[in-house]
């Protein structure tokens, strides 16, 4: 099945840096790349995602790079933000597999002022 | 907006109890999941249904069951809790398109 790895697990970054998450993949047919943020005491959230057939994608501070030959990846947040501090995973889906997703161990982002 | 509730957010049961973990969405979704959630493991998919009365295994099935007699609701059962099964309960729904949305989540602690 799918593997989906995950890297950092924990990353800190000053107010008004760049941080960047990313995640490689094993199977060759996932074509759905999403990314989901969790607040403290919430469920998961989407904030953006990307199919196989775009290379990057973008919604303000959030971009989302993909590199299918490479199998990776990667969530890109500019201009850090203290409410931006929460637990981002990414996930993959693959080919017709019934909208199941897998998902990566999760990243903690903290933003300190 | 849509939205997924379930039925606790916090649950405390003995070893060897029947625990029933209930999840509804409002907006007609034909999916429906079942995720435990632990640290550094990320999110790990018991079980899923795509249809009333349908459902398949997902990576982590043992010791779980679940059922879906109505569209909008979809539950977990623990037939009987073991101290291993305590974790964070997510249950989430989606269209038949790829977005996934997830309810708050069940802390479920078994003594």
């Amino acid at each position: 099945g799918e593997n989906v790895e995950q890297h950092p697990s924990t990353l800190s970054v000053q107010e008004g840096d760049s941080a960047v998450i990313k995640c490689t993949y094993s199977d060759s047919a996932s074509n759905y790349f999403p990314w989901y943020k969790q607040e403290l005491g919430k469920g998961p959230q989407l904030i953006i995602d990307i199919r196989s057939n775009v290379g990057e994608k973008k919604d303000q501070r959030i971009a989302v790079t993909l590199n299918k030959t490479a199998k990776h990846f990667s969530l890109h947040i500019t201009e850090t933000q203290p409410e931006d501090s929460a637990v981002y995973f990414c996930a993959t889906m693959g080919y017709g597999t019934a909208s199941k997703l897998t998902f990566g161990t999760g990243t903690r982002l903290q933003v300190t002022l | 907006d849509v939205k997924v509730t379930q039925s606790s957010r916090y649950l405390v049961k003995r070893t060897g109890e029947k625990v029933f973990l209930e999840c509804v969405q409002d907006m007609d979704h034909e999916n429906m999941f079942w995720y435990r959630q632990d640290p550094g493991l990320g999110l790990r998919l018991i079980y899923f249904s795509y249809d009333v009365k349908m459902k398949e295994k997902g990576d982590i099935p043992e010791g779980y069951s679940v059922s879906r007699e109505k569209k909008e609701r979809f539950s977990l059962i623990l037939e009987s809790a073991s101290t291993n099964q305590t974790s964070m309960y997510l249950c989430a729904s989606s269209p038949p398109s790829y977005e996934q949305y997830f309810g708050p989540g069940t802390r479920l602690t078994v003594t």
